[in-house]
């Protein structure tokens, strides 16, 4: 049983295209989140929720839109992507605001050609 | 905001050696210090953690210990086997309030090597 689970696992597009990447966790927690891990491996927040609301949003281009159906899913849709975009995404979740344990999903590599 | 340096980038040791990794951080706030593993293709796992209340933690081969004072903190792997190979990851977090709670600041990774 996959705790956290992101598909796809692997996205390759053009430039200019509009992509979704979808996380679900079984785990029960509240809180939701989206993370870039660049090609230096350097992994940085995006965006957070808990129990469907936006709590930290780290200055991510608007092109960036995540979107939280209910507490246990938490999708990232990207328009107009752009070469600088490639990366590893890892969606990831806890429980409760104030993170403490961090489970991650296996990550999303995006390739934007 | 909160920054994280990590140190080395790379390390390489001999199974049955010992490896130790070191980070500092900038925010006096900060009160909660994890460690994450990452092996290829798979997300990061939290293998140990630290709060700011406590100098010295340790499960098993590993251990964290914290320096408040210095605002730093390292990770120590005893008796190193090949299946510790992996990317590990400090970060920094407050767990009580504050602008930047609930958010994980990672440093920027050492990939270990554990030669058989």
């Amino acid at each position: 049983d996959t705790a956290v689970s992101q598909t796809p696992k692997y996205l390759v597009t053009q430039m200019g295209n509009d992509k979704s990447i979808k996380c679900e966790q079984n785990l029960g927690h509240d809180t939701m989140y989206w993370y870039k891990q660049d090609s230096k491996k350097f992994l940085k927040i995006m965006f957070s929720y808990n129990n469907k609301e936006l709590i930290i949003n780290e200055t991510v281009p608007n092109r960036f839109s995540p979107k939280s159906p209910d507490k246990a899913h938490l999708n990232l849709h990207i328009n107009s992507l752009e070469l600088g975009d490639s990366a590893v995404y890892f969606c990831a979740s806890s429980q409760a605001y104030r993170g403490k344990k961090l489970f991650f999903g296996s990550g999303t590599q995006l390739s934007v050609l | 905001g909160e920054n994280v340096e990590q140190h080395p980038s790379t390390l390489s040791v001999q199974e049955g050696d010992s490896a130790v990794i070191k980070c500092t951080y900038s925010d006096s706030a900060s009160n909660y210090f994890p460690w994450y593993k990452q092996e290829l293709g798979k997300g990061p796992q939290l293998i140990i953690d630290i709060r700011s209340n406590v100098g010295e933690k340790k499960d098993q081969r590993i251990a964290v210990t914290l320096n408040k004072t210095a605002k730093h903190f390292s990770l120590h792997i005893t008796e190193t086997q090949p299946e510790d190979s992996a990317v590990y990851f400090c970060a920094a977090s407050q767990l009580d309030g504050g602008t930047s709670y609930g958010k994980l600041t990672f440093g920027q990774g050492t990939i270990l090597t554990v030669h058989p």
